[in-house]
């Protein structure tokens, strides 16, 4: 259906390593979107990808949209302490509603 | 623009009482979205407007829940009665036709 299965689930990284996640569906989709969620805030949104096979980059993040329209990944270089939190990949589909995938909690040790 | 504003914050009630959470979207943004997140579940879209008009209400978990739209600055989520389980944090967020979604800071609600 219309679920986004988002990997991995969680992820501990040394500062300065190179972080990579994504999701994937078996329905395809028109836009994607990566937010980060910090403690106690809503999700904002880091990039939005709007055509099959873009590949966007804001700063140190990079991601693309599938060339299928059914997945995307997100990549951080470098990785800071500040980069900790929950990232979540969103899709809509052909319709105007916005699904979520289940979050990957990122953890940074300095 | 100051973004969405939800309120409360945060809610603390009793099993049984009436919740009622209050959002303001972006001013011009035509579709609006309640979210609930828990630990167990994630990110869950419960009902979603355009222009007012409910779209899609299929995620709203059961006849306690109940939004409104009364005009294109002002939503709300209404839970009665409320129960322990319905402890969750409840976005708001909303955006133009085929944009991306800005999100409120959220109401954390509480039932004890």
């Amino acid at each position: 259906g219309q679920q986004l299965n988002q990997s991995p689930q969680s992820m501990f990284i040394q500062e300065g390593e190179d972080v990579s996640m994504n999701c994937t569906s078996s329905s395809i989709f028109n836009t994607w979107l990566w937010y980060k969620q910090d403690p106690g805030e809503g999700p904002v949104l880091l990039i939005a990808l709007y055509k099959a096979g873009e590949l966007t980059s804001n700063g140190r993040l990079t991601a693309q949209f599938g060339t299928t329209r059914k997945d995307s990944f997100l990549n951080i270089s470098a990785s800071i302490p500040s980069d900790v939190g929950i990232y979540f990949c969103a899709a809509y589909p052909r319709g105007n509603d916005m699904r979520f995938g289940a979050g990957t909690r990122l953890t940074v040790k300095p | 623009d100051a973004g969405v504003i939800q309120s409360p914050r945060h809610e603390v009630t009793e099993m049984g009482q009436e919740v009622t959470l209050r959002c303001k979207p972006i001013s011009g943004h035509d579709y609006l979205f309640w979210y609930r997140q828990t630990m167990m579940r994630g990110l869950e879209l419960l009902i979603y407007f355009n222009n007012n008009v409910p779209i899609d209400d299929s995620g709203m978990p059961e006849d306690r829940f109940s939004a409104k739209m009364p005009n294109a600055s002002f939503s709300t989520l209404k839970i009665q009665p409320s129960e322990p389980r319905d402890s969750a944090v409840y976005f708001c967020a909303s955006r133009l036709l085929n944009t991306e979604a800005f999100f409120g800071q959220g109401t954390r609600l509480t039932v004890v």
